[in-house]
């Protein structure tokens, strides 16, 4: 099945640095999503990307559907404390035949720690 | 606009007995997914739901869990009987339409623990 991968798995950072991660398939997706989880909570939508080479802001985040379809990045400017948390990427799966079926493909999240 | 909401917050409980986990998705939404999380597996979907109807039920793990959507607005996941390797957190999550491409919004989660 499709697959996503994240890196890095882990970041520690200093509070007012800047922050980059990235999500690659083998496979081609037509919308990548970006996710947060603070502890103790649920995933939350940062941003939704739907066309190929498009560049989206979200305050600080700025995510970036990569031209071949098959990558995506998420940057974050000068974190805070509050940055810190589990980033996911995800997009829907599709079958053999290209078809998304409803399901999302998730990555294994990259763990963002912001010390002050 | 209220969220998901999922209840109970946190349940344990002895191995053997039988857990209920509900959920209540967004008011207007048509797509509703289980999903389990585990520090070795990630985020894993259990199944979804299309108009109240089960779609996928291939990541169900064992005939021990199942799930029931009786209206728009409610469904539970219910395990029986649970055992200690079914702790885990367990989100509950919604999507407006049955478009993959829109995205789907979580709930809060219920953390459930089987000693």
């Amino acid at each position: 099945g499709q697959q996503l991968n994240q890196s890095p798995q882990s970041m520690f950072i200093q509070e007012g640095e800047d922050v980059s991660m990235n999500c690659t398939s083998s496979s081609i997706f037509n919308t990548w999503l970006w996710y947060k989880q603070d502890p103790g909570e649920g995933p939350v939508l940062l941003i939704a990307l739907y066309k190929a080479g498009e560049l989206t802001s979200n305050g600080r985040l700025t995510a970036q559907f990569g031209i071949t379809r098959k990558d995506s990045f998420l940057n974050i400017s000068a974190s805070i404390p509050s940055d810190v948390g589990i980033y996911f990427c995800a997009g829907p799966s599709a079958n053999a035949g290209g078809t998304s079926y409803g399901k999302l493909t998730f990555g294994q999240g990259t763990i963002l720690t912001v010390h002050p | 606009d209220a969220g998901v909401i999922q209840s109970p917050r946190h349940e344990v409980t002895e191995m053997g007995q039988e857990v209920t986990l509900r959920c209540k998705p967004i008011s207007g939404h048509n797509s509703l997914f289980w999903y389990r999380q585990t520090m070795m597996r990630g985020l894993e979907l259990l199944i979804y739901f299309n108009n109240n109807v089960p779609i996928d039920d291939s990541g169900m793990p064992e005939d021990r869990f199942s799930a029931k959507m009786p209206n728009a607005s409610f469904s539970t996941l219910k395990i029986q009987p649970s055992e200690p390797r079914d702790s885990a957190v367990y989100f509950c999550a919604s999507r407006r339409t049955a478009n993959s491409n829109q995205p789907q919004h979580f709930g809060d989660g219920t953390r459930l623990s089987i000693l």
